[in-house]
């Protein structure tokens, strides 16, 4: 079955370490988005990335670096600059969105529950 | 700019129950997309519904159903009959219809915790 995996689904580290979470999907998806969440605060846009090798900011992209060197992979590192790294995050992706036309909705994987101390 | 309330944090209600989850949003765009989607204890997201903005029909799907008035900016999402499985965060989004083409930004609000007790 197509879907979105996200490994692992809990992570811990020190503080000051860098670290990645991974996210893969099958569903032959174009765009992929990564989203953190945190209580009470909803979801907020990290990164996103149209296509391979394309990727740009969303709402809180400092502290975070992606990369999209495949269609099926867009990783996330969370870098000892982001100030309060521990939450919830969730990687979608969505077929090729195009303005003003019936697009697919954004499919979710499980999540990573990252905690630095 | 963008933005979705979810004004009720938390709701418990007993099994069997009506409830109803609010969701209030704010754009300057003419034409937008409403979404709903439930978030389970397991983590993922699941899509429950869109609505673009130049659809004002309500819509059922089983137990489900939507409001969307858009002469108060409100999304509202009912669920009759209430069931245990039923408990989870559902979150309110919304997305721009004329976004950048390849990609679906989403403002989510802050979600609604819903406990079915039996």
């Amino acid at each position: 079955d197509g879907g979105i995996t996200q490994s692992p689904k809990y992570l811990f580290r020190k503080e000051g370490q860098n670290v990645t979470l991974s996210c893969e999907q099958n569903l032959n998806h174009d765009a992929m988005y990564w989203y953190r969440q945190d209580p009470g605060q909803g979801l907020r846009l990290i990164y996103y990335s149209q296509i391979v090798n394309d990727f740009q900011k969303g709402d809180i992209a400092e502290g975070y670096s992606v990369s999209r060197e495949k269609k099926e992979s867009f990783p996330l590192t969370v870098t000892s600059a982001q100030k309060n790294p521990t939450a919830f995050y969730l990687c979608a992706s969505s077929g090729r969105h195009y303005p003003g036309a019936y697009n697919s909705p954004l499919h979710f994987g499980n999540g990573t529950r990252l905690t630095v101390t | 700019a963008q933005k979705v309330t979810q004004a009720q944090t938390e709701i418990s209600v007993v099994e069997k129950e009506d409830v109803t989850l609010d969701c209030v949003y704010e754009t300057r765009d003419t034409t937008y997309y409403l979404f709903w989607y439930k978030q389970p204890p397991s983590g993922e997201l699941v899509f429950l519904i869109r609505r673009n903005s130049f659809d004002e029909q309500n819509e059922i799907s089983g137990r489900y159903s939507w409001n969307f008035q858009k002469s108060t900016s409100s999304f509202n999402f009912t669920i009759t009959a209430s069931q245990v499985v039923d408990s989870a965060v559902y979150f309110c989004a919304l997305s721009e219809a004329m976004a950048i083409q390849g990609a679906q930004k989403l403002v989510f609000g802050q979600g609604t915790r819903l406990t079915i007790n039996p």
